[in-house]
């Protein structure tokens, strides 16, 4: 059974840096063709697309949020590591990662991070 | 970047029509496109892929068509679980990936 799990901080003041991890089980992201992806959707709003890492490395961002934006991979831990810089409020947002395999297969439940000073 | 244009942005319908969302790429992504089901305080679930693929256990009533920069999701009778918001989403090899604005099925 394939399961992904978004963790962090609910609550992060503006100007400073998101960490969010994505744990995941029952797929190895050393597997051709396989990738993991970070998603968000603001309250209310549509859902955007961040930032994607495939099995080789390889590393895509959304050219909107390109600069702010770090995706990484522990494959030994089964983990993808997203960081966002300078925090706004605008980018309060339910953050999801989701297994790439064709498309998003797979989503985790999500996590709410609030941006308020 | 490849910008998707999903039409209407509200839908309301009954039990039993038939349901169709648009959604329209800025360029050719020849078949790179899914469509996802999202209920309020869930994730999205995947329901097409490549187009017009149905994802394992998503009922028949959904269907996928489309290529190139046109797309269609047709539900073919609005079953009472069906209402939600629809999202289409491109995946073309090259370059990022991008949603679709959102088509939010009501009760009519």
């Amino acid at each position: 059974q394939i399961t992904l799990k978004e963790s962090g901080p609910t609550l992060v003041k503006p100007t400073q840096t998101l960490t969010l991890t994505c744990t995941f089980s029952g797929f190895s992201l050393s597997t051709s063709g396989v990738g993991v992806g970070w998603i968000r959707q603001p309250p209310g709003k549509a859902l955007e697309w961040l930032a994607l890492i495939y099995w080789d490395d390889d590393k895509r961002y959304s050219p909107s949020l390109k600069s702010r934006l770090t995706i990484t991979k522990d494959t030994s831990k089964n983990q993808v590591v997203l960081t966002m810089t300078n925090m706004d409020p605008v980018d309060t947002a339910t953050y999801y990662c989701a297994l790439l395999a064709g498309a998003f297969d797979i989503w985790g439940q999500g996590t709410m991070v609030t941006v308020s000073s | 970047d490849i910008q998707m244009t999903q039409s209407p942005s509200t839908l309301s319908a009954s039990v039993g029509d038939r349901v169709t969302i648009t959604c329209r790429a800025s360029q050719s992504i020849s078949s790179w496109l899914a469509w996802y089901q999202q209920k309020p305080g869930k994730a999205p679930k995947l329901l097409i892929y490549k187009a017009s693929s149905l994802e394992s256990g998503v009922p028949s009533r959904f269907s996928g068509s489309g290529s190139g920069t046109e797309f269609t999701l047709t539900i073919s009778s609005l079953q009472p679980d069906d209402f939600a918001t629809y999202y289409c989403q491109q995946y073309a090899p090259v370059g990022g990936l991008t949603f679709g604005g959102g088509t939010k099925v009501e009760i009519k």
